[in-house]
């Protein structure tokens, strides 16, 4: 069963800051990684989708990066602003059997971007 | 930017009333989705449906719930008789395809609190 960590839990940063998310999964037979955010209380929006053969995407300030061989994905944030506090979530989409494809998401990382 | 829609974002119900939780896909996606996250806790799987069937459940799934396509645009996620601990963030979400080109929509979610 594909399970997905995600660490830290949480993070705190000074405005103007670079930052890394990390997420890792157990099973490396993966179809694609998406990574979205989450605001308090609201839905899920979608940043970044890798597919399993890229290695990296790239969205404004926004950089994912995916090695599959290890099980992990990363998520770069470059030149952090408060507005970019919310928690992130990784979630990897595998083959789960009878014709279906899951997503299986990590818990989260939880950004506040200091003023 | 094509949007999923659920409605509506908040209901309170009484333990053991019926709810049905509505969501709108995006018009030319192909793949429907019910995602639940309690609070503090990840998003979980509940049910994938594709072609007017249910194509993959998850253990949460029981006999309680019920999924419907009742018409060309909209697709619910029914439970019979609610209690307590379905008290959680529901998404509804939906994908064009299957490949790993194809990600996943998430609606902004219905908040059903079950007193």
């Amino acid at each position: 069963k594909q399970e997905v960590t995600q660490i830290p839990a949480a993070l705190s940063v000074p405005e103007g800051e670079n930052l890394v998310l990390n997420c890792s999964f157990t099973d490396s037979a993966i179809y694609n990684l998406q990574w979205f955010r989450q605001d308090p209380g609201k839905g899920l929006t979608s940043l970044l989708l890798i597919q399993s053969s890229q290695r990296e995407q790239t969205s404004g300030r926004l950089n994912a990066s995916l090695d599959k061989s290890s099980g992990r994905s990363t998520l770069y944030i470059a030149a952090s602003q408060p507005g970019d506090s919310a928690t992130y979530l990784c979630a990897v989409r595998a083959y789960s059997g009878a014709g279906s494809y899951q997503l299986t998401f990590g818990k989260g990382t939880k950004l506040s971007v200091i003023p | 930017e094509p949007e999923v829609t659920q409605t509506p974002s908040h209901q309170v119900t009484q333990m053991g009333q019926e709810v049905i939780l509505r969501c709108v896909p995006i018009s030319n996606h192909l793949y429907f989705y019910w995602y639940r996250q309690i609070l503090g806790q990840k998003v979980e799987f509940l049910v994938s449906f594709y072609n007017n069937e249910i194509s993959e459940k998850s253990e949460i799934f029981d006999d309680q719930f019920s999924v419907e396509r009742p018409d060309g645009s909209n697709f619910t996620l029914k439970i019979r008789s609610t209690k307590l601990e379905d008290s959680a963030m529901y998404f509804c979400a939906s994908s064009q395809g299957q490949g790993e080109n194809y990600g996943y929509t998430f609606g902004s979610g219905t908040r059903l609190t079950v007193v």
